[in-house]
């Protein structure tokens, strides 16, 4: 089964407008946190927002807020106001005690495109 | 502030050389990590370490070894090239289990 998934391959979003992009998660570590980064097409990661699992409210930095529903292990991200500039490949990823593939790395998912129009 | 560094950023090898990728990070972390990102399939954890001398492996390390021997390098050896292994390796560094870890530019390996 897959740790992190995310349904969306890509998606398009109109310049201004807010855009959601899905994550959820598998875990049964009860500490663990969950990270978003993003991927211009010049290649590197960007590191965007987290949210731990005990944190009670939801995370944001700037335009980027992250909506964590822990029942239903759901840990999506929400930009704002989206710009020429948001285009770019978007990674959730997570990170428990241990995974299967390490303690304490991060497992990302497949990724979700995002395409913002002018 | 230089970050993580890799070098070098491109590279292209024939079936059946070796060579080494570096990495090093100047931010003192103990956590180091090295993926390998493929279109389609995100990034997928080779090998890491928790410190120096300390080393493990992750989901897809065959064909790779790693070795710590500081808290700034974090090596990653490929034995014996296959093409398979074309890829984009990036490496990684954070300071403690739970917080972001911060990556290098990337390395795009060609094997031919």
């Amino acid at each position: 089964a897959q740790k992190i998934t995310q349904t969306q391959p890509g998606m398009f979003v109109q310049e201004k407008e807010a855009v959601t992009l899905d994550c959820t998660y598998d875990t049964s570590d009860p500490s663990y946190g969950l990270f978003w980064y993003k991927q211009p097409s010049s290649g590197e990661m960007i590191f965007l927002i987290y949210q731990g699992s005990y944190d009670q409210q939801n995370a944001t930095e700037g335009r980027y807020s992250l909506n964590f529903q822990k029942a239903r292990k759901s840990a999506n991200l929400v930009i704002s106001a989206s710009q020429l500039g948001d285009s770019a490949m978007y990674f959730c990823a997570m990170r428990e005690a241990y995974s299967g593939a390490g303690s304490y790395q991060l497992t990302f998912g497949k990724g979700t495109k995002l395409s913002v129009i002018p | 502030n230089a970050g993580v560094t890799q070098t070098p950023k491109f590279q292209v090898l024939k079936t059946g050389q070796s060579m080494t990728l570096q990495c090093a990070q100047d931010m003192n972390h103990e956590y180091m990590s090295w993926y390998r990102q493929d279109p389609g399939m995100g990034l997928r954890l080779i090998h890491y370490s928790v410190g120096a001398g300390i080393t493990d492996q992750g989901e897809v390390p065959n064909g790779y070894n790693v070795s710590r021997s500081t808290t700034e390098d974090f090596p990653l050896r490929l034995l014996s090239a296959a093409p398979s292994q074309t890829s984009v390796y990036f490496c990684a560094s954070s300071y403690v289990a739970n917080t972001e870890a911060f990556f290098g530019q990337g390395t795009r390996l060609t094997v031919v």
